[in-house]
């Protein structure tokens, strides 16, 4: 079973910063936290991980709170392409599978 | 540099029939996985290849499916016979090395099984 708590959907206005909330308070200490996304009629598609510290890359920030039981994922300046589900995993980096909940599913509005 | 592709995209057969369906991963990916989401369910996991030999196979529903990857390059993934709740979106995914900080899982578009 999924280890994580997220809203089921949200909106978001077009150029504003969309802000994904997830819940792992059973975190293991070797666990990271990840995130995907599935767009319509595509495969899923990662978008960044954390361990402890916050990460940025080219498509989203990663904030982890300080007891690592809550995460943020940010996506700066929302576009209409970034309308899609998305996964907030915790796993271990070794582990093979990636086991996916319900994602929240992110409308946004033009 | 390709991504992961399935074939075919679509199919649509009917219960009693056989279905393959294949995945190339990325060049140079020794890992292979296939994941389905059943119509209303979250996806879900199936099995893991290390190169040509089944590392995890816990997710597979039944024999009714067979997977190979032989010469650890492609895999196909055969149901037979199939069944009506075998309908769903099968997923294909490569990575290079788990265990290392910055491995991930690249997905293919999925292939679109219907069974009627």
């Amino acid at each position: 079973d999924a280890k994580t708590t997220q809203p089921t959907s949200m909106d978001c206005a077009e150029g504003r910063a969309a802000n994904l909330p997830c819940n792992h308070s059973t975190i293991s200490g070797n666990e990271y936290v990840y995130w995907y996304r599935q767009i319509h009629s595509q495969g899923p598609q990662y978008i960044i991980h954390g361990l402890k510290n916050n990460e940025t890359n080219e498509m989203a920030s990663l904030i982890i709170t300080e007891d690592r039981k809550s995460s943020t994922l940010i996506l700066p300046h929302a576009t209409l392409r970034d309308t899609a589900v998305y996964y907030c995993i915790v796993r271990v980096v070794r582990d093979d599978k990636i086991i996916f909940g319900k994602g929240t599913r992110l409308h946004i509005l033009p | 540099e390709a991504g992961v592709t399935q074939f075919p995209s679509h199919s649509v057969i009917e219960k009693g029939q056989t279905v393959t369906l294949r995945c190339d991963p990325i060049s140079g990916h020794d890992n292979l996985y296939w994941y389905r989401r059943v119509m209303g369910k979250e996806i879900k996991f199936l099995l893991h290849f290390v190169k040509e030999s089944k590392q995890d196979e816990s997710g597979m529903p039944n024999n009714r499916f067979l997977a190979e990857r032989t010469g650890g390059t492609y895999s196909t993934l055969k149901v037979q016979p199939a069944e009506l709740e075998d309908s769903g979106v099968y997923f294909c995914a490569s990575s290079s090395t788990p265990g290392r900080r910055k491995e991930t899982q690249y997905f293919g578009p999925g292939t679109r099984l219907l069974v009627l």
